[in-house]
């Protein structure tokens, strides 16, 4: 299956530091890459939809100036989470979709973001 | 607004019981549907997926799931589960033409030896 590659995988910042996630399709071209939201014990909540060479779309309670999403290429995704606290600390995964496969995503290791 | 719910959040078994695990989605309309599964410390990856034909889907591992549509289900099931099948499932469903998945809130499974 198609790889994608999320880096870093842990990162411990202070609060009010600025954090970026990349997320990489390794070996395919991803027009359409997904962040998504994991609280312990939860589910992934969608956090943004993010789509190659234009202004990602954010789900609703998302705060986009908070969580800035760049994907300036059809394999690199970038969520930067600014002025961060440590109620922002949780587990982010990123996901792409294939063009050839509708609906099917294929994910990332996730990114474990602590904030002191 | 289309949510997901899986009934079961904690399941544990002994090795060669029989595993259901349920789905079930909100929405009237066409919807493709997906399992995918997170073992220990690896990536999720897709277990099956519906998108339409035979209601009964077969995926990898000896998993299957069968989509009913006037119940909204989509459960999972394995006739004789492995330790090795411990991991979490989620649930996923993509429905109305819609750009996303939305997950349930996923069934932790711990199979004994």
């Amino acid at each position: 299956g198609a790889v994608v590659s999320q880096h870093p995988s842990r990162v411990i910042c202070k609060s009010g530091t600025s954090v970026k996630i990349e997320c990489r399709s390794l070996d395919f071209q991803a027009t359409t890459m997904f962040w998504y939201r994991q609280f312990p014990k939860q589910s992934l909540m969608l956090m943004a939809t993010s789509n190659e060479g234009s202004k990602a779309t954010y789900e609703q309670g998302v705060e986009k100036d908070k969580f800035l999403i760049n994907h300036a290429s059809l394999t690199l995704s970038t969520l930067t989470v600014t002025s961060a606290h440590p109620e922002d600390s949780s587990f982010y995964i990123c996901s792409a979709r294939t063009q050839r496969e509708v609906g099917e995503l294929f994910f990332g290791e996730g990114s474990r973001l602590t904030v002191l | 607004a289309q949510s997901v719910s899986q009934h079961n959040h904690h399941v544990i078994l002994s090795e060669a019981a029989s595993l259901e695990l349920g789905c079930n989605y909100s929405y009237g309309g066409t919807v493709n549907l997906f399992w995918y599964v997170q073992y220990p410390g690896q990536h999720l990856q897709l277990l099956l997926k519906y998108f339409s034909g035979d209601p009964l889907v077969k995926g990898i591992k000896g998993f299957e799931a069968e989509f009913i549509k006037s119940k909204f289900s989509f459960n999972l099931r394995k006739p004789s589960v492995q330790w090795s099948d411990t991991a979490e499932y989620f649930c996923a469903v993509n429905a109305g033409g819609y750009n996303k998945l939305i997950f349930g809130a996923g069934t932790r499974l711990a199979v004994h030896p």
